[in-house]
């Protein structure tokens, strides 16, 4: 079985500076993808950048990228200049490459980003 | 392209009554998910359809759910005899088979169900 877990419910990061967010995963599997989801107060899930588990360089899109420690089974998120539209829920998530149910995401609790102005 | 698409954004029911909800994929998406969500959760996975095939179903949808795809287009997903147990947001995503990355899920807006 999969499981994602995220340690910090709330963070708080003032605009304009970097924060990371956590997400450490747990499976048996050696090739599996990981998954980082926006979720505004509105209730969309919005992807934001996805890291391969036999991925070499750690994935980046704009301001988001994802600090991969294969062997300490971590992907961190790090936003750089925070803006106040960075506000939301931020969910990790991760699924098989192969094997039974390799379309289904796992997903963390979640961590409440706050931007301050 | 236009986003996936849930019907409605709200739906508020008195227990024991039948609701029916919506989900419009991305065209073209051949993949199509239900996943439910609880105030503080992070998203659990109930369904997945590929084409008109309903190829697994959670332990969590109860006999009391249904899920169809009849065409392989949009997808409704049916709660009979609600339980206040069952409020909660339902989240529609779909993806394309064999696109990327790694068949990246895209998902609806949900539907807010209150079960009163």
């Amino acid at each position: 079985a999969q499981k994602i877990t995220q340690t910090q419910p709330g963070m708080f990061v003032q605009e304009k500076e970097a924060v990371t967010l956590d997400c450490t995963y747990d499976t048996s599997d050696q090739s599996y993808g990981l998954f980082w989801y926006k979720q505004p107060s509105s209730g969309e899930m919005i992807f934001l950048i996805y890291q391969g588990s036999y991925d070499e360089q750690n994935a980046t899109e704009g301001r988001y990228s994802l600090n991969f420690q294969k062997a300490r089974k971590s992907a961190n998120l790090v936003i750089s200049a925070s803006q106040l539209g960075d506000s939301a829920m931020y969910f990790c998530a991760m699924r098989r490459h192969s094997g039974g149910s390799n379309y289904k995401l796992t997903f963390g609790k979640g961590t409440l980003l706050t931007v301050n102005p | 392209d236009t986003g996936v698409s849930q019907d409605p954004r709200h739906k508020i029911t008195k227990r024991g009554q039948n609701v029916t909800f919506r989900c419009d994929p991305i065209s073209e998406h051949n993949r199509l998910y239900w996943y439910r969500q609880t105030l503080g959760q992070g998203p659990e996975f109930l369904t997945y359809f590929q084409n008109e095939a309903q190829l697994e179903k959670s332990r969590l949808l109860s006999d009391r759910f249904s899920a169809e795809r009849p065409k392989g287009s949009f997808s409704t997903l049916e709660i009979q005899r609600t339980e206040q147990g069952d409020s909660a947001m339902y989240l529609c995503a779909s993806s394309p088979q064999r696109g990327g990355p790694a068949d990246t899920q895209y998902f609806g807006p949900g539907t807010r169900l209150t079960v009163l």
